[in-house]
């Protein structure tokens, strides 16, 4: 069974710091890893998707790398801003199906 | 935002009344996805449909059924809503280029 976990659960950063948020999963047999942004009350926005044969992928500040082998993946956002503020999720192609991990809640502070 | 439309997007319910909710896509998307949302256990499938006619059960199907009978809607039946079904639902479709998933605003239910 596919489990996938987020470390930290919850980070506070002053505006400007670069940080890196993590994931693991248990089986390396993904198709592919995703990571999504959640504010408050509303739903899932993709930021960015790497394939199972790719090393990572960019999006303005934002970069994600995958080591399918030893099973992690890491968001790394350059330059902080308070606008950054949201839970962070990533999950895994498994299958037929997506399986998610807990999340990571991020707070910038101005 | 995929072209996915979850209807209603807030619903208030009494226990024991039967609850639909409604997915609907745009973009012919093949697989289509119900989840549930809820404070400390994250994201759970719920039940997914790989094509009309074609569903299958998730890690916490009870209590819910599925019907796709056209490519572009996926609907979530409560038979008899009950408490612990208050939460928040999401709408997922599979990206056939990408494979990644993509998701409806959500809707908020609330069983009293």
């Amino acid at each position: 069974k596919q489990e996938v976990t987020q470390i930290p659960a919850a980070l506070s950063v002053p505006e400007g710091e670069n940080l890196v948020l993590n994931c693991s999963f248990t089986d390396s047999a993904i198709y592919n890893l995703q990571w999504f942004r959640q504010d408050p009350g509303k739903g899932l926005t993709s930021l960015l998707l790497i394939q199972s044969s790719q090393r990572e992928q960019t999006s303005g500040r934002l970069n994600a790398s995958l080591d399918k082998s030893s099973g992690r993946s890491t968001l790394y956002i350059a330059a902080s801003q308070p606008g950054d503020s949201a839970t962070y999720l990533c999950a895994v192609s498994y299958g037929q199906n997506f399986v998610f991990g807990p999340g990571t809640r991020l707070s910038v502070l101005p | 935002d995929a072209g996915i439309t979850q209807s209603p997007r807030h619903k208030v319910t009494e226990t024991g009344t039967p609850v639909t909710l409604r997915c609907h896509q745009t973009e012919n998307h093949r697989y289509m996805y119900w989840y549930r949302q809820d404070p400390g256990h994250g994201l759970r499938l719920i039940h997914y449909s790989y094509g009309v006619k074609d569903t299958d059960k998730g890690e916490v199907s009870d209590g819910y059924s599925v019907s796709r009978s056209k490519t572009e809607d996926f609907l979530l039946t409560l038979e008899s809503a009950t408490s612990s079904q208050t939460s928040v639902y999401f709408c997922a479709i599979r990206d056939i280029g990408t494979g990644g998933a993509f998701f409806g605003q959500g809707t908020r239910l609330t069983v009293v």
